[in-house]
């Protein structure tokens, strides 16, 4: 079984500054890792992936997330966020077996301050 | 670009009554799945599916709960006898058989009076 903890349940940032959403997981098998985002009253839309291969995976809207085996870690960061990026930030972890379900953390609400 | 879809976006019903909840995955993918998001709170895995089949059900998945695929584009939960706890975002997604990652669709937002 896996699990996933996002300690921080909301970040404000003014506009413009870097960012970092933690994340931290726990799997007695190798994984995959997730991020994902939702805006309010939108779906889940996939930010970037950790599949396999290099540990610094890019994603959309200038996001970028880096895989630590050795700290179990996958957190986010953008260098300078924009007003856009509020929203609620999903990290999810499965199995590497292949279509496995997705666990999902407790979720990162990401306030830009003007 | 394809997309999951799911309808309707918001279902109201009253406690007790069944409801079934419609999504149609990509069509080349193999896999399907429900997930819930009760307001405020994370996601959690139902139900995964493949071949005609449950692969895996989470504990929140009880005899309440059954997946469908009744035809090739269509994948429906439904829900017997609806509680109140069960008000919340439903999403279905979907994956290929060469698994890259699962697509959301955008989910219905059940309502349980």
């Amino acid at each position: 079984a896996q699990s996933v903890t996002q300690l921080d349940s909301q970040v404000p940032v003014f506009e413009e500054a870097p960012v970092e959403l933690r994340c931290n997981y726990s799997s007695s098998v190798s994984v995959y890792l997730f991020w994902y985002v939702q805006y309010p009253n939108q779906g889940l839309q996939l930010l970037l992936k950790y599949l396999s291969g290099s540990t610094l995976v890019k994603g959309i809207n200038g996001f970028e997330a880096e895989f630590n085996k050795s700290q179990t870690s996958f957190h986010l960061r953008k260098p300078s966020v924009h007003i856009s990026d509020t929203a609620e930030y999903f990290c999810a972890v499965s199995s590497n077996f292949g279509n496995e379900k997705l666990t999902f953390g407790t979720g990162t609400r990401l306030t830009i301050i003007p | 670009e394809p997309e999951v879809t799911q309808t309707p976006s918001h279902q109201v019903t009253q406690m007790g009554q069944e409801v079934i909840l419609r999504c149609v995955p990509i069509s080349n993918h193999l896999y399907f799945y429900w997930y819930r998001q009760i307001l405020g709170q994370k996601v959690e895995f139902l139900v995964s599916f493949y071949n005609n089949e449950i692969s895996e059900k989470s504990e929140i998945f009880d005899d309440q709960f059954s997946v469908e695929r009744p035809d090739g584009s269509n994948f429906t939960l439904k829900i017997r006898s609806t509680k109140l706890e069960d008000s919340a975002m439903y999403f279905c997604a979907s994956s290929g058989l060469v698994y890259n990652e699962q697509f959301f669709g955008p989910g219905t937002r059940l309502t349980v009076l």
